[in-house]
């Protein structure tokens, strides 16, 4: 399994970008990327997926540079909502076991 | 809501008790997974099931038994457990798309506490 390596934690104010980066050098052929965000006290909800390029949905846009070593979650105009821990999980299907690592905590402010 | 349900939402429990928590899916996933999350520490991954065969098991403790009767309904039994293992326990599901990302949505977990 790839291992992934992002900061442990973060602060913004509301209103602003947020950008996390995730750093994956030994992602192989068939991996994909994916974020998730965990709130205290509960499970991890799945934010966005994506193999290469960019990908956007409602929630946020996810940046993958050609040769896929890294990857950058964007959360565009943060709230106070946003506050939780972010994952990066890199992997396929095969093994099942999805590493989610320590994740990034991000903390937004007024 | 993610289409995972688990019961109880809170278990309090002695070390000689024997109790069970309960997922059950409503999204036709074909995969099951039981996580636990300690405070301050990652999700480690205890069990997954395919198909209501298991396919893996992370080196977890007999003190911990899964059950999964069909693809929606995935058990844990408990017993004789240590204040060690009080923690969240989670409970996520997945289509288990061979050879593609598979997404896996969680519920909302239980929280254990072993006295």
């Amino acid at each position: 399994l790839a291992k992934t390596t992002q900061p442990i934690s973060m602060d913004s104010y509301e209103g602003q970008e947020v950008n996390i980066t995730c750093s994956h050098n030994n992602i192989a052929t068939n991996d994909y990327i994916t974020w998730y965000q965990q709130f205290p006290s509960q499970g991890p909800r799945f934010i966005i997926q994506g193999y290469k390029t960019k990908v956007t949905n409602e929630v946020a846009s996810l940046f993958i540079p050609a040769d896929r070593k890294s990857s950058t979650l964007s959360l565009p105009r943060v709230s106070l909502s946003d506050t939780a821990v972010y994952y990066c999980l890199v992997g396929a299907n095969s093994g099942y076991a999805l590493n989610f690592g320590k994740g990034t905590s991000l903390l937004v402010t007024p | 809501e993610t289409g995972v349900t688990q019961t109880p939402r809170h278990l309090v429990m002695g070390m000689t008790n024997k109790k069970s928590l309960k997922c059950e899916q409503h999204l036709g996933h074909n995969a099951m997974y039981w996580y636990k999350q300690s405070a301050k520490k990652p999700l480690e991954l205890m069990f997954v099931y395919s198909l209501e065969e298991r396919v893996e098991n992370n080196s977890v403790p007999s003190r911990f038994s899964p059950e999964c009767p069909n693809s929606s309904h995935l058990f844990l039994h408990l017993h004789t457990l240590q204040p060690e293992d009080s923690a969240l326990y989670l409970c996520a599901s997945s289509q288990d798309m061979q050879g593609m990302a598979d997404t896996q949505y969680f519920g909302p977990g239980t929280r254990l506490t072993v006295l």
